[in-house]
């Protein structure tokens, strides 16, 4: 069974923080693929980021970078220099051979002025 | 192009009541899924489509039924609507499963 765990439920910061998202996930398939979501407030769900399980380089767009190693089973997701705007409850997802696209619980993160 | 498209966006059900979701997409996608998002929980799958005339269940099908006989449409039954199904109800297309999902604007469906 494929599972994806987002530990931190809440997460409230300062404007100009740096803050990180955890992802962990639990998979058998040797081929899986990762996603990052971000829920705003107006409630619609935005895709972020793809990343399959052959290629562990990190990425960086923008303030957004994403960490993923394999040896831990974790895609990380850092904001850097947060802003307002980045209040938004953020999801991560998996799917991968036969299992569908299933998601974590979701981080919901607050940025203070 | 207008993505994915769910219909009605709102509704209210006394318990016992049958009502459809409609979920339409116009980007030829093979993959359809349908999800109840509740506050603490997350997105659970309901239901799944990889294809025209197939379903299958997700973590929390029960109490839902699909179809999809058509390739563009998803639709979500409940035949007899109970409190417990009180939610906002995802519908997201896919063109494969490693590609990203598209998502709908969601229902929020009360039942009372």
């Amino acid at each position: 069974a494929q599972k994806v765990t987002q530990a931190q439920t809440e997460i409230s910061v300062v404007e100009k923080e740096d803050v990180t998202l955890d992802c962990v996930y639990e998979t058998r398939d040797t081929t899986y693929y990762l996603f990052w979501y971000k829920q705003p407030p107006s409630g619609e769900l935005v895709f972020l980021i793809r990343r399959n399980s052959f290629d562990e380089q990190n990425e960086i767009s923008g303030r957004y970078s994403w960490n993923f190693q394999k040896s831990t089973s974790s895609f990380n997701f850092t904001i850097t220099a947060s802003q307002v705007v980045d209040s938004a409850v953020y999801f991560c997802a998996l799917t991968g051979g036969s299992t569908p696209l299933v998601f974590g619980k979701g981080t919901r993160l607050s940025v203070i002025a | 192009n207008a993505g994915v498209t769910q219909t009605p966006k709102f509704r209210v059900l006394k318990t016992g009541q049958s009502m459809t979701l409609l979920c339409a997409q116009d980007m030829n996608h093979e993959y359809m899924y349908w999800y109840r998002q509740d506050p603490g929980m997350g997105l659970r799958l309901i239901h799944y489509s990889v294809g025209e005339g197939t379903t299958a269940k997700g973590e929390v099908p029960d109490g839902y039924n699909v179809s999809r006989l058509k390739k563009q449409n998803f639709l979500l039954g409940l035949e007899s609507a109970a409190p417990s199904q009180t939610s906002v109800y995802f519908c997201a297309s896919s063109y494969i499963r490693s590609t990203e999902a598209f998502f709908g604007q969601g229902t929020r469906l009360t039942v009372v």
